[in-house]
């Protein structure tokens, strides 16, 4: 069974910091990696992808991935209320490529 | 605005109706997905097409039937669902690119309620 685990949280964060979330998966084979955004009572809302080692940024917010270690990492700059939202690491598994497993999500709370 | 239009919005059924949920897409892409969310619970996939044809089911019990008419809609027919079966219906689609699957996008759900 693949594995994608994330810290339900809530992460509580004041406003203006950084808030740090953290997703662990099991299969050293994935290639394809996302964070998604999802609001109480919405749809996931894709909001990064990272394919390989290192960093990407896209404006306040920056992707980490260590293969090695097998975790992808999402960093929130400058955290706004708007941020409060459940965040869904996903890692896609399958020789196509087309199988997107979601761990569980982490909580936000940006506190004004 | 999402580009994955779903229809209906919500759905209440009984255990022996038959209905249907519908999703549109008009960004070229050729893989579509079905996804089943509970409350406070991640997505978990229930089916795959790849070109039209089904490449994945997640072992998903009969009375849920999905369709692909063509390459922009897809469809799950439901029939004799189950008050557990009650959930947040997500479709997806992405690009495929060399035959894998490129970043998947969501439309806004059907919110199904069975009595």
């Amino acid at each position: 069974q693949k594995e994608v685990e994330q810290n339900s949280g809530p992460l509580s964060v004041p406003e203006g910091a950084i808030a740090s979330l953290n997703c662990t998966y099991s299969d050293r084979v994935s290639q394809s990696f996302f964070w998604y955004r999802q609001y109480s009572g919405k749809s996931p809302e894709l909001i990064m992808s990272i394919y390989s080692n290192g960093d990407k940024e896209d404006g306040r917010f920056t992707a980490q991935l260590n293969k090695a270690s097998q975790y992808v990492s999402l960093l929130i700059r400058d955290s706004q209320p708007s941020d409060s939202a459940t965040y869904l690491c996903a890692v896609k598994y399958g020789a196509a490529g087309n199988k997107l497993t979601f761990g569980g999500g982490t909580r936000v709370l940006v506190k004004p | 605005d999402t580009e994955v239009t779903q229809t209906p919005k919500h759905l209440v059924m009984g255990m022996t109706n038959k209905k249907s949920l519908k999703c549109e897409q008009h960004m070229g892409h050729r893989a579509m997905y079905w996804y089943k969310q509970k409350a406070k619970k991640p997505p978990e996939l229930m089916f795959v097409y790849s070109y039209e044809k089904l490449s994945i089911n997640e072992s998903v019990p009969s009375r849920f039937s999905p369709e692909c008419p063509n390459s922009s809609l897809l469809n799950l027919h439901l029939h004799a669902l189950q008050p557990e079966d009650s959930a947040l219906y997500l479709c997806a689609s992405s690009q495929m690119v060399g035959g894998v699957a490129g970043e998947l996008f969501f439309g806004e759900g059907s919110r199904l309620t069975v009595l």
